[in-house]
């Protein structure tokens, strides 16, 4: 069965970079179909999509957060990283790794969701 | 800030049918599929619905998933105290080029 885990500080300080781990286990992180995602959630707050990542290295983000984030993937280790950089008390969230089904069909891209989820990990920057 | 509407709360008592409902824009809903989260508080989310109305293996029929135009809905059926968390819609948006998320409805079973 599928398994991802999101690791790294748990505290950053102001203006520094956070980076975080995805490990994907029980399964290939190279996979046609799915792409690999980052998503975060400020305490008492809503969802908010940072940015996906195929195995090739094909990359999208969100316009809002585009210019401090960079996803990356390393196949031989079955991971894909993420980096926001120049962080504030606002970035602060469980930040949550997970697969995102995007098969092709019919000559464009079909949204199937995101169907396995990490278990999440807090980073706190302090304000 | 969201491009994707829901209403705050909704609640029901045990048995009850309750409806969240999801509005968006042709950028969203209008071209592309809507897929459903629930999250229990503390918890990670969890795919509910996918392509507006499939439900992945183990998810209870009790839920259900509709679209039409440029909104969606949730349905819950035989309301459940299990039932309580939030759940959040979801699409992809074309011009944003990303999976946007609804703001959320909290599901309170009385």
């Amino acid at each position: 069965q599928l398994q991802l885990q999101e690791s790294g500080p748990g505290l950053v300080t102001p203006s520094e970079t956070l980076s975080l781990t995805c490990t994907v286990s029980g399964g290939s992180i190279i996979s046609s179909s799915y792409y690999w995602a980052w998503i975060r959630q400020p305490p008492g707050k809503g969802l908010e999509f940072i940015g996906t990542i195929y195995y090739s290295g094909t990359t999208s983000y969100n316009p809002s957060l585009e210019s401090r984030v960079t996803i990356s993937v390393d196949t031989s280790n079955n991971q894909f990283y993420l980096k926001v950089s120049s962080v504030t008390a606002a970035d602060t969230a469980v930040y949550y790794c997970a697969r995102h089904h995007r098969p092709y069909s019919n000559w464009r891209y079909v949204d199937y969701g995101l169907d396995v989820w990490g278990q999440g990990t807090t980073v706190t920057v302090p304000s | 800030q969201s491009v994707l509407t829901q209403p705050p709360s909704v609640s029901g008592t045990p048995g009850q049918r309750v409806t969240i409902s999801c509005s968006g824009s042709s950028f969203n809903i209008g071209r592309n599929t809507v897929s459903w989260y629930q999250q229990v508080p503390g918890t990670a989310p969890k795919l509910l619905i996918y392509n507006n109305d499939q439900r992945p293996s183990g998810v209870p029929d009790r839920f259900s998933g509709s679209k039409s135009g440029t909104s969606a809905s949730l349905a819950i059926s035989g309301l459940q105290s299990e039932d309580e968390a939030d759940f959040y819609c979801a699409a992809w948006h074309d011009s944003l080029n990303g999976h946007v998320f609804g703001t959320g409805t909290e599901v309170t079973v009385l």
